[in-house]
Parts: structure tokens; sequence; C-alpha cells
């Protein structure tokens, strides 16, 4: 199936960890994202990659560190956890000329 | 900066109800809007979208049109199903698509 493939989908951890999540897609898109949905459902951009190099960084704290190995993959690796961490992370790509993001199914992280 | 509003929920309808979901948008230049619906424990799917002025976005019942003169794009459904019980996200693809903007969501309710 053509999709975009986030694991693991569910991460529970304590605080002070490090963690990594992934992120692949086979969609053939150039540029690929990180986004954090907090409680009440909001989503904010955190990272965009487009073919592997980083366009867009926004106001994140520098525990949170993206890396892309290539333009199908984009994983997000946090230090040092911290309880405010704790929401759903997407994945999401999107092919250059835009219109549209396909998701991933979410990465629930719980910080304890 | 660009942004879109949209109406806080919860909204709780009855089944074969009529919905509308408000969301207006700022932006400069000619963004395309779109309709993102997130099932409970799921990622975001794209709903609808529409890419200039008048265009009217449909599915799965679903529609929304794309009003450049009220800045508007509003999800309607004649007659809403339990299973469109979701978390539904208005946003906007700005110029170049590396940023997206998205509302800060509207869950509905439907009861049977």
């Amino acid at each position: 199936d053509t999709a975009v493939s986030q694991t693991p989908k569910y991460l529970v951890t304590q605080m002070g960890n490090d963690k990594s999540i992934k992120c692949e897609q086979n969609l053939g898109h150039d540029t690929m994202y990180w986004y954090k949905q907090d409680s009440k459902k909001f989503l904010k951009i955190m990272f965009s990659y487009n073919n592997k190099e980083l366009i867009i960084n926004e106001t994140v704290p520098n525990r949170f560190s993206p890396k892309s190995p290539d333009k199908a993959h984009l994983n997000l690796h946090i230090n040092s956890l911290e309880l405010g961490d704790s929401a759903v992370y997407f994945c999401a790509s999107t092919p250059l000329e835009g219109y549209g993001y396909t998701f991933g199914s979410g990465t629930r992280l719980t910080v304890v | 900066g660009d942004s879109v509003t949209q109406m806080e929920g919860p909204v709780t309808l009855s089944e074969e109800a009529f919905l509308t979901i408000n969301c207006t948008y700022t932006a400069t230049g000619y963004p395309s809007l779109f309709w993102y619906v997130q099932y409970p424990g799921e990622g975001l799917q794209l709903l609808l979208k529409a890419t200039k002025a008048d265009d009217k976005g449909s599915n799965k019942g679903f529609e929304a049109t794309y009003r450049k003169e009220t800045t508007s794009f509003h999800l309607e459904k004649g007659s809403v199903q339990v299973s469109d019980s979701a978390v539904y996200f208005c946003a906007l693809g700005a110029y170049n698509f590396n940023k997206f903007y998205f509302g800060s969501g509207t869950k509905l309710n439907v009861k049977p």
C-alpha cells in the first residue's frame, strides 16, 4: 500500500529518556513534515524537509532533532523527554507541487 | 500572516441533522483550502479541497465552497450519520505549500 507509515504507534517512556519516532513514505513525495497535536487537538508544525534539506524549523526546543537520511524518511529524535512532550506526533508528506498532505496515523507519546 | 479560524466545538447533533462547521481564513495571494477529518485513534485524512475561488469541494456527502468575498470555506452535510463523529480540521495551503495552516479542529458528535 502507498502510504506514510510511522512507528511506533504508541510510546510510553520516563522523563529524561531519549526516544526516536520513525517515518517513511513510499509516495515519491519531495517534502516531509513533523506535526505535534496537543491535548486540545491543535496541530502545530515542527519541521519540514524537502529532499533531505531542512526548510522549516519552527520554535521547537533543541531537544528535538529531525533526521532525514533520504527523501523517503524523516525521523524524529527527542532527547531528555519532558512531561510536556506528551502529545500525538504526526508525520506527513506532500509532493513538490503541494495540494494537500498525506498523514501518517500518528505516534502517541506519553511521558511519565 | 496566513491563518485559519474555525468554530469551536464540540458540536453535538442527532443523526440526520444538517451540519455546518464554519471556517474563515486570512491569506495573502491565492491559497488552496482543505478539510481534513480525524476519526478516533487515527491520523488525518483529506476530506475535500478547493483550489480557487468559487470552487466547490465535495466528498462522502460533505461539501464546502471557496468564497473569496467572505474568506470562508464552511463545511456542510445535509444529513449526518453516527459514523461522521470525528474531529474536522480546516486548512490553508499557502503559496509554496511548504507551510500549511490548520484550524484548531472542531469535534463533531453525532448521536443515534
